[in-house]
């Protein structure tokens, strides 16, 4: 059964700095890997997916990098600002025994102090 | 495009009640999926469907039943609500997974249920 870590579970950090967010699962059998984004009583927004052939995606501020031998992912923001402040899930596609869908972290919970 | 809509957005129920929670999607995805999210447990997997007319268990089916009756809509029920099925739902949609191709889930606001 595939099972999905984040770690830190939250973080606060000044506005302007770069951070990482870690991701980590433990059956490398992926056959993609999504991050969201989800503020406090909203949907889910997806902000990049990397499928299991890639090792990383770009989209502005955002990269995630994908290792599926060590079973890692990484979210970098980068020159962070409040508006980044929000709940970050990192969600692995795994299809096993006829099962499909995404397995999800518990989330990391960001805040970027102004 | 809509994308993915859920209805209700909210709902109270009595221990015991009954009720059908609705998600339409108009992108033509081929597969749908419900999912409920609690405090600390992230999301998880009740059902979900590979197609019109097919429907499978997730992580978590008991005291749920779907249906995809139409490709568009995936329906998600509560037979005799209980106080442990309180939790915001989510369905979400992707087009079918074929090798070396792109199949992003994209999500739906959400329901909050209450179950009293």
């Amino acid at each position: 059964k595939q099972e999905v870590t984040q770690i830190p579970a939250a973080l606060s950090v000044p506005e302007g700095e770069n951070l990482v967010l870690n991701c980590s699962f433990t059956d490398s059998a992926i056959y993609n890997l999504q991050w969201f984004r989800q503020d406090p009583g909203k949907g889910l927004t997806s902000l990049l997916l990397i499928q299991s052939s890639q090792r990383e995606q770009t989209s502005g501020r955002l990269n995630a990098s994908l290792d599926k031998s060590s079973g890692r992912s990484t979210l970098y923001i980068a020159a962070s600002q409040p508006g980044d402040s929000a709940t970050y899930l990192c969600a692995a596609g795994t299809s096993g025994g006829g099962a499909d869908g995404l397995t999800f972290g518990k989330g990391t919970h960001l805040i970027i102090q102004p | 495009n809509a994308g993915v809509t859920q209805t209700p957005k909210f709902r109270v129920l009595k221990t015991g009640q009954s009720m059908t929670l609705l998600c339409a999607q108009d992108m033509n995805h081929e597969y749908m999926y419900w999912y409920r999210q609690d405090p600390g447990m992230g999301l998880r997997l009740i059902h979900y469907s590979v197609g019109e007319g097919t429907t499978a268990k997730g992580e978590v089916p008991d005291g749920y039943n779907v249906s995809r009756l139409k490709k568009q809509n995936f329906l998600l029920g509560l037979e005799s609500a209980a106080p442990s099925q309180t939790s915001v739902y989510f369905c979400a949609s992707s087009p079918r997974r074929f090798l070396g191709e792109v199949n992003e889930q994209f999500f739906g606001p959400g329901t909050r249920l209450t179950v009293l």
